[in-house]
């Protein structure tokens, strides 16, 4: 166990539909990020949020947004959703201090028929 | 992002040493290199990661070749558990204070047998 939830852990829904993943990072961790694994892209970085604020992007497409709250969780809006976002969710954390080890959650499996 | 070339799929019999190897020719002199796997219908996990020396912890050992153009990852004595995806990242220090990139490739695939 990571220390990272995630939920749900499982979610169908159709295509134009707008859904939220939400993440718990371990305790204490500043830093969250997402991740986005297909079978056809591999595990794909998406955005990093580091104490409420965006850090780092990486392949987050316009229809995908992301936040932290002030009691560190965050959550992944994906809307006008289409077939080719099916796919493995993953929300990792990292403490702060120079440590530089992520810790995955459990991820959220999403179904788009 | 700089790129790593892996093997995609290799095949070791338990209790034997794994030698996953990595090679990352165009890494630039301050990247990073972090080991992750991934076991079957799990998040990745982190296993290990270097600059320029070679590296222990409980897990591996990472093995950095002189010119820092390939790597080595060393299970000393492989188990079933260890079966998973092996990804090797090189992660670029960003300007920005706590950012961190990994670009995951597609791993090699390691299959332990009893």
């Amino acid at each position: 166990d990571s220390g990272v939830t995630q939920t749900p852990k499982h979610l169908i829904t159709a295509t134009g539909q707008r859904v939220t993943l939400r993440c718990s990072p371990r305790s204490g961790d500043l830093s969250v990020y997402w991740y986005q694994q297909s079978l056809d892209q591999g595990l794909q970085f998406l955005i990093q949020y580091y104490n409420g604020e965006e850090r780092a992007k990486g392949n987050i497409l316009e229809r995908f947004s992301a936040q932290q709250f002030p009691d560190l969780h965050s959550e992944l809006n994906l809307s006008s959703l289409e077939l080719g976002d099916s796919a493995l969710y993953f929300c990792a954390s990292r403490g702060d201090r120079g440590n530089n080890e992520q810790f995955f959650g459990p991820g959220t499996r999403l179904t788009v028929l | 992002d700089a790129k790593t070339t892996q093997p995609n799929s290799m095949e070791s019999n338990e209790e034997e040493p794994v030698h996953l190897p990595c090679n990352h020719s165009t890494i630039s002199g301050t990247d990073y290199i972090h080991w992750y796997r991934q076991l079957p219908s799990q998040g990745p996990e982190y296993v290990i990661h270097g600059l320029t020396s070679n590296v222990n912890n409980r897990m591996a050992s990472l093995a950095i070749a002189e010119d820092r153009k390939s790597s080595t990852l060393i299970l000393h004595r492989a188990t079933l558990r260890d079966a998973a995806v092996y990804y090797c990242i090189l992660r670029a220090v960003l300007k920005i204070q706590g950012a961190q990139k990994l670009v995951f490739g597609q791993g090699t695939r390691l299959t332990i047998n009893p």
